[in-house]
């Protein structure tokens, strides 16, 4: 069955630091999204991407964000300067129509410290 | 305003016992449903999705949703202790200009099924 694919599975960064987060998404979806959990917490919308841009953002999403699909097959997400704050699992999720039916990958725990 | 809430529980029943789950929410847009299960740790699983108001029924599992209300269900039949997780709905409104709307989640539901 197609799967959402995310790497790494944990990464650990200092404060400060960039990190990029990686997906594969399911090969004939078109809509691509990030969004993350703090530990306790819901799951957060952050960005999702059609047709190569940004559709529409959070405002979680701010300027230390990007997103970019750098080939036909990922979708990356980085953070410029990490915070102690940005520490969450972070979900990468495709659909093929707009999110009603998104298929979810299985997370990066991004701890910051 | 976009806000869903939802009982966290836990929510400890019986193996077999019929589990009821449920979220309310105060943004009127939203018009597509859905519930994701959790496991520790993991993504979300969707499980249903359902459109507007009415019932969805997939084995175990029927959605509903009752827009008047503002009020959505998860009822599971027949609930086996591999049925532990968290539950989660997640909602979404389609805007006019299109686009890839973000979904708005609910806490989640920690659902407990005892042997």
């Amino acid at each position: 069955e197609p799967e959402v694919t995310q790497t790494p599975s944990h990464q650990v960064t200092q404060m400060g630091q960039e990190v990029i987060l990686r997906c594969v998404p399911i090969s004939n979806h078109l809509y691509f999204y990030w969004y993350r959990q703090i530990l306790g917490q819901k799951v957060e919308f952050l960005v999702s991407f059609y047709n190569n841009e940004i559709s529409e953002k959070s405002e979680i999403f701010d300027d230390q964000f990007s997103v970019e699909r750098p080939d036909g097959s990922n979708f990356t997400l980085k953070i410029r300067s990490t915070k102690l704050e940005d520490s969450a699992m972070y979900f990468c999720a495709s659909s093929i129509v707009t999110d009603t039916e998104a298929f979810f990958g299985q997370g990066t725990r991004l701890t910051v410290v | 305003q976009k806000e869903v809430e939802q009982d966290p529980g836990p929510l400890s029943v019986p193996e077999g016992a019929i589990v009821s789950l449920n979220c309310t929410y105060s943004n009127s847009a939203f018009q597509y449903f859905m519930w994701y299960r959790q496991y520790s740790r993991k993504g979300p699983e969707l499980l249903m999705y359902t459109y507007s108001s009415g019932n969805k029924e997939d084995g175990r599992f029927t959605a509903q949703v009752d827009k008047s209300s503002k009020y959505i269900s998860l009822f599971i039949r027949d609930s086996q202790p591999s049925d532990s997780a968290t539950y989660l709905c997640a909602m979404s409104a389609r805007y006019s200009g299109g686009g890839a709307d973000g979904l708005t989640f609910g806490k989640g539901t920690h659902l407990i099924i005892q042997p």
